[in-house]
């Protein structure tokens, strides 16, 4: 079975520059959440869909990014303009569901670097 | 608000010692406790859960148990590998409000030969 897939696996970009990220869940899963993850922390939720829903975007700084799940199955976040600040690992994550149990499977990230 | 608080690493152990990676939490309610490993190059992935008080996950030789009085699910193996080098995270997931998932900043271990 594969596993959740993202693309690309590196970005090199200058400020003041767009970028997108896409995600792949694994077949079936609902739920799909993206995360950032900053050197040395723990990921931190930007925003969760149910299907094509978001249902938890609070911590997503909208001024700048923007994410869609059009058929409720695979996912792209994007940047624009992209500041020196976003430099990070940028993870995608899957689950039947959000259910407070529930297991998230990752992909492996796109580490994104804003020169 | 829930957050979860697990000890700095990097963590440098022999080969076959016995390992311990506290973490605590602060929660309402009863969440579902988490310890996931990301190893270099990979995503993360679940090592092990526990739903509720008193409750024991385990995987590959390793253990946590869900202790609601100390609000604490300390990760142990009683022998380490080289192959176990990697970072730890512990997470909580809250039964009410959203489901939203907290991470810990994570432990790095190092295992040596």
């Amino acid at each position: 079975e594969a596993g959740v897939v993202q693309s690309p696996r590196y970005k090199i970009i200058e400020k003041k520059q767009p970028v997108a990220f896409w995600c792949n869940p694994i077949s079936g899963h609902n739920t799909l959440y993206w995360y950032l993850q900053n050197l040395g922390q723990g990921p931190e939720l930007l925003i969760r869909y149910e299907n094509e829903e978001a249902v938890d975007d609070s911590q997503l700084p909208k001024d700048r990014f923007s994410a869609e799940r059009l058929k409720g199955v695979d996912s792209t976040l994007k940047i624009q303009p992209a500041e020196l600040g976003d430099s990070a690992v940028y993870l995608c994550a899957s689950s039947f569901g959000a259910q407070t149990g529930n297991e998230q499977f990752f992909g492996p990230g796109t580490r994104l670097t804003v020169l | 608000g829930n957050s979860v608080t697990q000890m700095e690493g990097p963590v440098t152990l022999s080969e076959e010692a016995f390992l311990t990676i506290n973490c605590t939490y602060t929660a309402t309610g009863y969440p579902s406790l988490f310890w996931y490993v990301q190893y270099p190059g990979e995503g993360l992935q679940l090592l092990l859960k526990a739903t509720k008080a008193d409750d024991k996950g385990s995987n590959k030789g390793f253990e946590a148990t869900y202790r609601k009085e100390t609000t604490s699910f300390h990760l142990e193996k009683g022998s380490v590998q080289v192959s176990d080098s990697a970072v730890y995270f512990c997470a909580l997931t809250p039964n009410t409000g959203g489901f939203k998932t907290i991470f810990g900043a994570g432990t790095r271990l190092f295992v040596k030969a």
